[in-house]
């Protein structure tokens, strides 16, 4: 199956500090998303990015399909940042089915 | 963007029982919904694609008699977790896709299984 790999798997801010994450993947996708997953376990969509780049607020994101990575930007970050950074796949052989990567533990503190 | 909501939260079952997990889409159709797994401090895997009226599909090393999935409705899939045992404790969480033409995938809240 394809392989998504997420770095860093841990990151510790200061609150205002901007960070970096990244996710490879093995192979084309059709869809890529990244997730926040809250201490309660809920995974909230931030964006749904199979190429090209998007911004939320703090948040951006970048997909550059044909090299296979895309990246999350977090600028000025929050104490309520902090959680689990999921990047998720969908190969397009079953539309809707994610293959995970591991997540990115982000702990931003005051 | 859409809603999809599960039920319960939480449960804590005792050993040799059944649990019973509900996911519905609340404001779209789904004919194809997926449940996920998660391990603490572990990545979602991928347990089975629901298939509304039709068998589910399994991935491989997922116990289908003991993880039952109905999918009768457009709207509502659930999974049963039969004679539950301790290391059936985990997080569940479903996901569907409203549309066709993009498939950007929307989750459950998800429900903590306790056994013991």
């Amino acid at each position: 199956g394809i392989q998504v790999e997420q770095s860093p798997p841990d990151l510790i801010l200061q609150e205002g500090a901007n960070s970096t994450l990244r996710c490879n993947f093995s192979d084309s996708v059709n869809n890529l998303q990244w997730f926040h997953q809250n201490p309660w376990g809920q995974l909230i969509n931030l964006f749904y990015i199979p190429s090209g780049t998007k911004q939320n607020g703090r948040l951006s994101a970048t997909t550059v399909a044909t090299e296979r990575y895309s990246l999350l930007y977090i600028s000025s970050s929050q104490t309520t940042d902090s959680g689990v950074y999921f990047c998720a796949v969908d190969r397009g052989s079953t539309l809707g089915r994610l293959y995970f990567g591991r997540g990115t533990q982000l702990t931003v503190w005051p | 963007g859409a809603v999809v909501s599960q039920h319960p939260s939480w449960v804590i079952c005792k050993s040799g029982t059944s649990v019973k997990i509900e996911c519905r889409s609340l404001d779209f159709q789904a004919t194809t919904m997926f449940w996920y797994r998660q391990f603490p401090k572990q990545s979602l895997m991928l347990m089975a694609t629901s298939n509304e009226g039709s068998k589910a599909t399994y991935e491989q090393g997922v116990e289908k008699d003991k993880f039952l999935i109905n999918h009768a409705s457009l709207t509502l899939s659930t999974l049963t977790v039969t004679s539950a045992h301790p290391e059936d404790s985990s997080f569940y969480i479903c996901s569907a896709s409203p549309r066709q033409d993009n498939t950007e995938a929307f989750f459950g809240q998800g429900t903590r299984l306790t056994v013991v």
